[in-house]
């Protein structure tokens, strides 16, 4: 089946400091991935949806700035984490939808994120 | 704006027992419906699906949720649940145009066996 790997699985970065995050579609092509945010015994938040060679779309209230997101190939999207700080510290996950008409949603398995 | 809530935050149950997980959503549109199960340290996955067709839906692990449209319901059942199926479980809904999924607050459950 589809498969999402992303990369790092766990990270530890300084306060003010840049992160990237790697999501990518392993045996199939990803047109929209999706990034979400996990906070501790809580639900996933949609934060943006990555759409290739285009801008990214935000949820309201995420910084765009803040969390860039580049979806370059139809392979890879990327997150990055600029000027982190210790309340950005969470889990981040990232999701692609796959197939077309009975199409599902494939998930990586994460990245904690910990800015200390 | 699409919404999910899920009514039971904890569950804790015995080896055996019967399952039902609330789940509801509000949209006034067609939407697609889903539960996922977390395992502790594991990915996300797909434990079952409605598109349309039959309400009541069978999936992985012998999980079956079943749609009711009139009360804007997804709940999830099972017969008898195992130590092992101790996880996070989140319901979660898209609108069929190509948008995101929305998930709710999750529920978890404790199976002690």
């Amino acid at each position: 089946g589809a498969v999402v790997s992303q990369h790092p699985s766990r990270v530890i970065c300084k306060s003010g400091t840049s992160v990237k995050i790697e999501c990518r579609s392993l045996d199939f092509q990803a047109t929209t991935m999706f990034w979400y945010r996990q906070f501790p015994k809580q639900s996933l938040m949609l934060m943006a949806t990555s759409n290739e060679g285009s801008k990214a779309t935000y949820e309201q209230g995420v910084e765009k700035d803040k969390f860039l997101i580049n979806h370059a190939s139809l392979t890879l999207s990327t997150l990055t984490v600029t000027s982190a700080h210790p309340e950005d510290s969470s889990f981040y996950i990232c999701s692609a939808r796959t197939g077309e008409n009975n199409y599902g949603y494939t998930f990586g398995s994460g990245t904690r994120l910990t800015v200390v | 704006a699409q919404s999910v809530s899920q009514h039971n935050h904890h569950v804790i149950l015995s080896e055996a027992a019967s399952l039902e997980l609330g789940c509801n959503y509000s949209y006034g549109g067609t939407v697609n419906l889903f539960w996922y199960v977390q395992y502790p340290g594991q990915h996300l996955q797909l434990l079952l699906k409605y598109f349309s067709g039959d309400p009541l839906v069978k999936g992985i692990k012998g999980f079956e949720a079943e749609f009711i449209k009139s009360k804007f319901s997804f709940n999830l059942r099972k017969p008898s649940v195992q130590w092992s199926d101790t996880a996070e479980y989140f319901c979660a809904v898209d609108n069929q145009a190509g948008t995101a999924l929305i998930f709710g607050k999750g529920t978890t459950l404790s199976v002690s066996s």
